[in-house]
């Protein structure tokens, strides 16, 4: 079975410019999340999506960030414009916790490492 | 809040044990988890353990929880130089829906 996918790897773009990263979970997981792994960190959530819903979103710097689940299945998340303080790992993790349910195991991908330059 | 503490460094002969520490803060954690980090990839669960048990081993691995005093280890017996990666110990709670809050990862280097 594929693991969490996502894509790029890897990204270089100047200040300013827009980048959209790409993530397709395990089949079947129905909740999706974003992290934002600094260097020397643990991750940090940005958002969590349950099926199609962006169920927690309070840690998404909503000025310049955005994300998307529209079919309930992969989905992408996008900053426009960049700064410099964005460089750090994006993973993306899934999962197929019940609503309410206290076990949480997530799986992750490899990550989108961010350089902006 | 949550506020989940490693230490950054631990270096260790191969065969030796690593011993792996993580403070927490918040009482009402369900779960508590470490998972492992190689270099260039995602995180990999390695263990878990529910919030009422004492102690946990799988293999090599051993848990130890200490609720009252909310300190949570993490021994790997025989250490080999595969081991080496970093640790993360992170925690779910009744509240936040679940969600999982990670230490700061300790870097754990095996020397052969």
């Amino acid at each position: 079975e594929a693991g969490v996918v996502q894509s790029p790897r890897y990204k270089i773009i100047e200040k300013k410019q827009p980048v959209a990263f790409w993530c397709n979970p395990i089949s079947g997981h129905n909740t999706l999340y974003w992290y934002l792994q600094n260097l020397g960190q643990g991750p940090e959530l940005l958002i969590r999506y349950e099926n199609e819903e962006a169920v927690d979103d309070s840690q998404l710097p909503k000025d310049r960030f955005s994300a998307e689940r529209l079919k309930g299945v992969d989905s992408t998340l996008k900053i426009q414009p960049a700064e410099l303080g964005d460089s750090a790992v994006y993973l993306c993790a899934s999962s197929s916790r019940s609503s309410g349910d206290p076990y949480n195991e997530q799986f992750f991908g490899p990550g989108t490492r961010l350089t902006v330059l | 809040g949550e506020d989940v503490e490693q230490s950054l460094f631990l270096s260790v002969r191969e065969g030796d044990s690593s011993v792996i520490n993580c403070t927490y803060t918040d009482s009402s954690s369900t779960y508590l988890y470490w998972y492992k980090q190689e270099p260039g990839a995602g995180l990999q669960l390695l263990t878990y353990i529910f919030s009422n048990m004492d102690m946990k081993q799988d293999q090599r691995l051993t848990v130890l929880l200490n609720k009252k005093d909310k300190h949570l280890s993490l021994r790997i017996a025989d250490t080999q130089t595969g081991d080496s990666a970093i640790y993360f110990c992170a925690e779910s709670m009744s509240t936040g829906a679940n969600n999982l809050f990670f230490g700061t990862g300790t870097r754990l280097t095996v020397i052969p």
